[in-house]
């Protein structure tokens, strides 16, 4: 079956570095998917891998390894608004989208 | 900028009785999906649709139906609702030429079966 895990939840301090990891077993592989989703809102585009190695956007960036089957999503200089859920998701050999249960990071003052 | 909209935000419904969805966007894109959020569980794709005119079946479509009339439409129906079905349902879209293929959703329907 097809399986992406990431962790329930995190906790960290605002300014800090935290790295929320993924893993997935999927039937082939098109690309990976960050999303960002506050309580109660809609999940929000924020990184997108194909290639193997990081992409960095701002305070954000993701890395991927495909022959591991592996992502991080890497948050810098947190600030309190980061706290949210984030989703993992893999797009399949059919296109169809995996989606993690997501990361609930708490942000801590 | 609208972007894509949804309604009802919430609704309580009794079980067995019908229920529509309505999930409306105004950015032109071809592709458009319906999927339902659980707690511990990752988003669900209920239904999707590639283009005006064509629909598929995801993951979870038992219970459900779609129509998709026009671009921008794309409504989500319970015929007969059950417990179960109680859940946060979220509309998306996306352009399917975009180098990304990011999707863009509506801001959820929180629908309580009885």
């Amino acid at each position: 079956g097809q399986n992406i895990d990431q962790p329930t939840e995190m906790t960290a301090t605002e300014g800090a570095i935290v790295q929320i990891n993924c893993t997935y077993q999927t039937s082939g592989f098109n690309g990976l998917f960050w999303y960002q989703q506050h309580a109660g809102e809609a999940p929000t585009f924020l990184s997108y891998n194909v290639l193997d190695g990081l992409e960095e956007k701002g305070r954000f960036s993701s890395f991927l390894s495909r022959s591991k089957g592996y992502s991080y999503l890497l948050l810098k200089e947190l600030q309190m608004k980061d706290s949210a859920s984030y989703l993992c998701a893999v797009e399949d050999s059919n296109y169809q989208l995996i989606w993690g249960a997501g990361t609930k990071l708490i942000i801590k003052p | 900028t609208a972007g894509i909209t949804q309604a009802p935000t919430s609704q309580i419904l009794a079980a067995g009785r019908s229920m529509t969805l309505r999930c409306t966007q105004d950015m032109r894109h071809n592709a458009m999906y319906w999927y339902r959020q659980d707690l511990g569980l990752g988003l669900r794709l209920i239904h999707y649709s590639n283009t005006a005119g064509t629909t598929g079946k995801g993951e979870v479509p038992d219970g459900y139906s779609v129509s998709r009339a026009n671009t921008d439409d794309f409504p989500l129906t319970l015929a007969s609702a059950v417990p179960s079905q109680t859940s946060v349902y979220f509309c998306a879209s996306s352009d399917s030429r975009a180098n990304t293929g990011e999707l863009f959703f509506g801001e959820g329907s929180r629908l309580t079966v009885l």
